[in-house]
């Protein structure tokens, strides 16, 4: 079955703990991404990676960081954990850019 | 700022009417837009899209209009199925740089039977 999967579903941490969430998808998409959804503000761009070894920021990367070293798998980082990283978070991958995004069912992180 | 509105935060229709969800952006450079279907504990799944060179896309009981000039763009969902409660986020392409997208802040939509 296509698709994109992220673990873990749920992590409560707290802050400085170093975390990484994993992304990966069997499609073999080129174009992978992250976001993060706070209420009343919708998903907002962190990072995406045209490619291996291609990455770039979106709209929101401070305190994020993220790696391609395979196709298949974008993980993103949180170095030093904050309060207001709290938030819902989905990775996404299209075939290329600027197209169809598949979706990740989404991490709830909390950091208290 | 957002460029990127969805007004309405919810939407309450009976079943078999009409829903239309609008949303509203700010940037002339965006020239692909999506309407993207959200349930409960799952990812958003692509719904349908729209080129910015065209003014209306039609797909099943999906339809999203496009008004370029006013920038505007509506969903309308007819007839409405239970089925069809979810959150709806609107998103739009940077069309200088297509690895970026903006999103609305979604509308979730109740269909009562």
């Amino acid at each position: 079955e296509a698709q994109v999967t992220q673990n873990p579903r749920y992590l409560i941490t707290v802050t400085g703990k170093k975390l990484t969430v994993t992304c990966s998808q069997n499609m073999n998409h080129e174009y992978m991404s992250w976001y993060r959804q706070d209420p009343g503000l919708g998903l907002r761009q962190i990072y995406y990676s045209m490619n291996v070894e291609v990455t770039d920021k979106g709209d929101v990367p401070e305190g994020y960081k993220v790696s391609r070293k395979e196709k298949r798998n974008f993980p993103l980082i949180l170095e030093s954990p904050s309060p207001n990283q709290t938030s819902l978070y989905f990775c996404a991958s299209s075939p290329s850019p600027g197209g169809i995004q598949y979706f990740g069912a989404g991490t709830r992180l909390s950091v208290l | 700022d957002q460029q990127v509105k969805q007004n309405s935060p919810s939407l309450s229709v009976q079943e078999g009417r009409i829903s239309i969800l609008n949303c509203d952006y700010t940037n002339s450079m965006f020239d692909y837009f999506l309407w993207y279907k959200k349930y409960p504990a799952e990812g958003p799944t692509f719904l349908i899209s729209i080129s910015s060179i065209k003014d209306k896309n039609e797909d099943g009981r999906f339809t999203v209009f496009l008004n370029k000039s006013a920038k505007h763009l509506s969903l309308h969902i007819v007839p409405s199925q239970p089925g069809d409660s979810a959150v709806y986020f609107c998103a739009a392409r940077n069309g200088y740089n297509f690895n970026k997208f903006y999103f609305g802040s979604g509308t979730k939509l109740n269909v009562k039977p």
